[in-house]
């Protein structure tokens, strides 16, 4: 089976900073992303992951740990904008199919 | 960079009736689209997997009879919720990848919300 699991919800201070962690069991592993929803929304892109280590764009970092099944998202100078929901999504099969964690509704308080 | 459409953005329908939901890719051609659904408050849930072409291969517990999938083009496919129920009521959202892409990436489609009376 699937299992993808990252907290319900987080609250963070404007300009702090916040990590939001997925943990995975997935059958295969062809990557990890993650992205921002608004309601109502699509998602957005906002990193992607393949091998272990960290990958930095601008305010937005993302983590990566295969062998722990495992993989965060730093959010840094949190605006009151960045208040959405988190979704941690694996790729796996041959199809490249998304399988998405639970979210993260994050809430950026002044 | 790569967009996806969605028509129409927001359905009513009556219960027992058919709706025809589009997917376009509008500047480039996918190999491959997904169709998800969410409810209120959860994630995304795969749906189905469409290749031009071929059948559409559907998740566990997703009915094919229920909802039908048609991937016509590289450019388009259609997901026809049959009969569709007040339970049927959600968001979907289509993404598509690039055909001969190296990244796995999908771009989502804005999404369509359909309300079932």
């Amino acid at each position: 089976g699937q299992n993808i699991d990252q907290p319900t919800e987080m609250t963070a201070t404007e300009g702090a900073i916040v990590q939001i962690n997925c943990t995975y069991q997935t059958s295969g592993f062809n990557g990890l992303f993650w992205y921002q929803q608004h309601a109502g929304e699509a998602p957005t892109f906002l990193s992607y992951n393949v091998l272990d280590g960290l990958e930095e764009k601008g305010r937005f970092s993302s983590f990566l740990s295969r062998s722990k099944g495992y993989s965060y998202l730093l959010l840094k100078e949190l605006q009151m904008k960045d208040s959405a929901s988190y979704l941690c999504a694996v790729v796996v099969g041959a199809t490249n199919k998304l399988i998405f964690g639970t979210g993260t509704l994050l809430a950026v308080q002044p | 960079g790569a967009v996806v459409s969605q028509h129409p953005s927001r359905v009513i329908c009556k219960s027992g009736t058919s709706v025809k939901i589009e997917c376009r890719s509008l500047d480039f051609q996918a190999t491959t689209m997904f169709w998800y659904r969410q409810f209120p408050k959860k994630s995304l849930m795969l749906m189905a997997t469409s290749n031009e072409g071929s059948k559409a291969t559907y998740e566990q517990g997703v009915e094919k009879d229920k909802f039908l999938i048609n991937h016509a083009s590289l450019t388009l496919s259609t997901l026809t919720v049959t009969s569709a129920h007040p339970e049927d009521s959600s968001f979907y959202i289509c993404s598509a990848d690039i055909a001969g892409g190296s990244y796995n990436e999908q771009f989502f489609g804005p999404g369509t919300r359909l309300t079932v009376l």
